[in-house]
C-alpha cells in the first residue's frame, strides 16, 4: 500500500515569493492534516480536513497561508508571500475517519526562505 | 490547551541495552498517546500507541506504559539496535472536544552505540 505522497521534497525561495506544497493521502483516508515542523521541534497542526471540509484551521496564519482539498482527496497548502520565519518542514498526514488518531505522515517538504 | 514535555532531550545507550523515554502531559482529558519515530529526512512513523483504558501495551521489542494519575507515559525499547537511532516524539490527544488534536513533545534523540 502506498503511503502519503508529498511534493516537492525540497524548495528554496526568496522572501515575498509564493510557494505551494502538494499532498496525496493514503487511499481511503478521509482525514488529512497539514503540520509545520520547525527545527528541533515536534510537528504543529496547521489545518485538518474531513473529506473536503476544513474542520480545524485555528492554527493556520490566514493572512498568508491558504489550503484546499478539492474532491476530498489531494490537498495543496500555499504560502503567499513567504517570510524568513516560514522556513520549516511541512508535513502532510492522513487517517481513517473512524480511527482519526492513528495518523500516518508523508516525508515532508523542506522549505528554505532566503 | 495540552502541553507535552519530553525528558531528556538526548539519550545514548549501548547496543543491546534498554532505553526508556518519558513524557508528561497536562490535560487530564487526553486519552490517546502515540509514539512516533523520525529518521533523518523522513516523516514521523507511528510505532506504538496506547489509550487511557489500558496501562501497558507491547509490540515485540517496544512497549508503552501509561500512568494517568501522574499524567506520564513512557516508551521502553529492549535489546536496542543501531537502527533504533532516531528522534522519538510522544504526543497526546483527547478524542473529543476542543483538544481533539495531537500535541507533540519536542522529541528526544536516541543514539545506540554499536
Amino acid at each position: 500500500e502506498a503511503g502519503v505522497v508529498q511534493s516537492p521534497r525540497y524548495k528554496i525561495i526568496e522572501k515575498k515569493q509564493p510557494v505551494a506544497f502538494w499532498c496525496n493521502p493514503i487511499s481511503g483516508h478521509n482525514t488529512l492534516y497539514w503540520y509545520r515542523q520547525n527545527l528541533g521541534q515536534g510537528p504543529e497542526l496547521l489545518i485538518r480536513y474531513e473529506n473536503e471540509e476544513a474542520v480545524d484551521d485555528s492554527q493556520l496564519p490566514k493572512d498568508r497561508f491558504s489550503a484546499e482539498r478539492l474532491k476530498g482527496v489531494d490537498s495543496t497548502l500555499k504560502i503567499q508571500p513567504a517570510e524568513l520565519g516560514d522556513s520549516a518542514v511541512y508535513l502532510c498526514a492522513s487517517s481513517i475517519s473512524r480511527a482519526p488518531y492513528e495518523q500516518y505522515f508523508g516525508p515532508g517538504t523542506r522549505l528554505t526562505v532566503t | 490547551g495540552e502541553n507535552v514535555e519530553q525528558h531528556p532531550s538526548t539519550l545514548s545507550v549501548q547496543e543491546g541495552d534498554s532505553a526508556v523515554i518519558k513524557c508528561t502531559y497536562s490535560d487530564s482529558a487526553s486519552n490517546y498517546f502515540p509514539w512516533y519515530k523520525q529518521e533523518l529526512g523522513k516523516g514521523p512513523q507511528l510505532i506504538i500507541d496506547i489509550r487511557s483504558n489500558v496501562g501497558e501495551k507491547k509490540d515485540q521489542r517496544i512497549a508503552v506504559t501509561l500512568n494517568k494519575t501522574a499524567k506520564h507515559f513512557s516508551l521502553h525499547i529492549t535489546e536496542t539496535q543501531p537502527e533504533d537511532s532516531a528522534v522519538y516524539f510522544c504526543a497526546a490527544s483527547a478524542t473529543t472536544g476542543a483538544n481533539s488534536k495531537l500535541t507533540f513533545g519536542k522529541g528526544i534523540t536516541l543514539s545506540v552505540r554499536p
